[in-house]
């Protein structure tokens, strides 16, 4: 039974680096049917795509976040990982870690999320 | 512009069937769904990949009661016999090369 779990900080100062981890369970980041992805939403607002990794590295970010967005993986850890930097209030968000099917570009397992809130 | 766009709410009584739409932008017709289901305070849960032709894939676990559906650009979840803990925000999200989008979502109230 597959299972993701997100763990961050809870909270980042305005214009630092904010970083969680995705750690999942019951299956392997290796399986290269799958990409990994991150997506947030900030307080009573709808989801947002951030970006996704696939085994190999390689990424995919939204290209409205890319210049301060990297996503990276552990393999020996079975995770990956996000790093978001130069963060404003605006980031403030439930950041989500979830399965991205790459054959159709689907998320169909989802971390229950860690709320991020960015304050000075 | 890939876009989905969703009505921001609904309601329906319970017991009774409820059809939410996702209306795919200009030139994305053709293109697949998945619609996502978001209780109150949870995370999102992947419910069903809707594709062009109607035909519909569920994931784990979802009951009988969810279907979905399409017609040109729009891409349907139906509920039927609403029960209580359908409340809830419902998402629809689809994808391109190195791309993922989701619509804005639609609240569902079950009066």
């Amino acid at each position: 039974h597959l299972q993701l779990q997100e763990s961050g900080p809870g909270l980042v100062k305005t214009s630092e680096t904010l970083s969680i981890t995705c750690t999942v369970s019951g299956g392997s980041i290796r399986n290269n049917s799958y990409n990994w992805g991150w997506i947030r939403q900030p307080p009573g607002k709808g989801l947002e795509w951030i970006g996704s990794i696939y085994y190999t590295g390689t990424t995919y970010y939204k290209p409205s976040l890319k210049s301060r967005v990297t996503i990276s993986l552990d393999t020996s850890k079975n995770q990956f990982s996000l790093k978001l930097s130069s963060v404003t209030a605006a980031d403030t968000a439930v950041y989500y870690c979830a399965r991205d099917d790459l054959l159709n570009g689907l998320f169909d397992f989802w971390g229950q999320g860690t709320l991020v809130t960015v304050s000075s | 512009q890939f876009v989905l766009t969703q009505s921001p709410s609904a309601s329906a009584s319970l017991g009774a069937s409820v059809k939410l739409t996702c209306t795919l932008s200009s030139g994305h017709s053709s293109y697949a769904i998945a619609w996502h289901q978001q209780q109150p305070e949870k995370g999102p849960r992947f419910l069903m990949k809707v594709n062009s032709d109607g035909s519909h894939t569920k994931g784990d676990g979802i009951p009988d009661r969810f279907s979905g559906s399409s017609s040109g650009a729009e891409r349907y979840l139906t509920i039927s016999s609403l029960q209580s803990e359908d409340e809830a925000d419902y998402y629809c999200q689809t994808w391109g090369t190195g791309i993922r989008v989701f619509g804005g979502g639609t609240k569902l109230t079950v009066l």
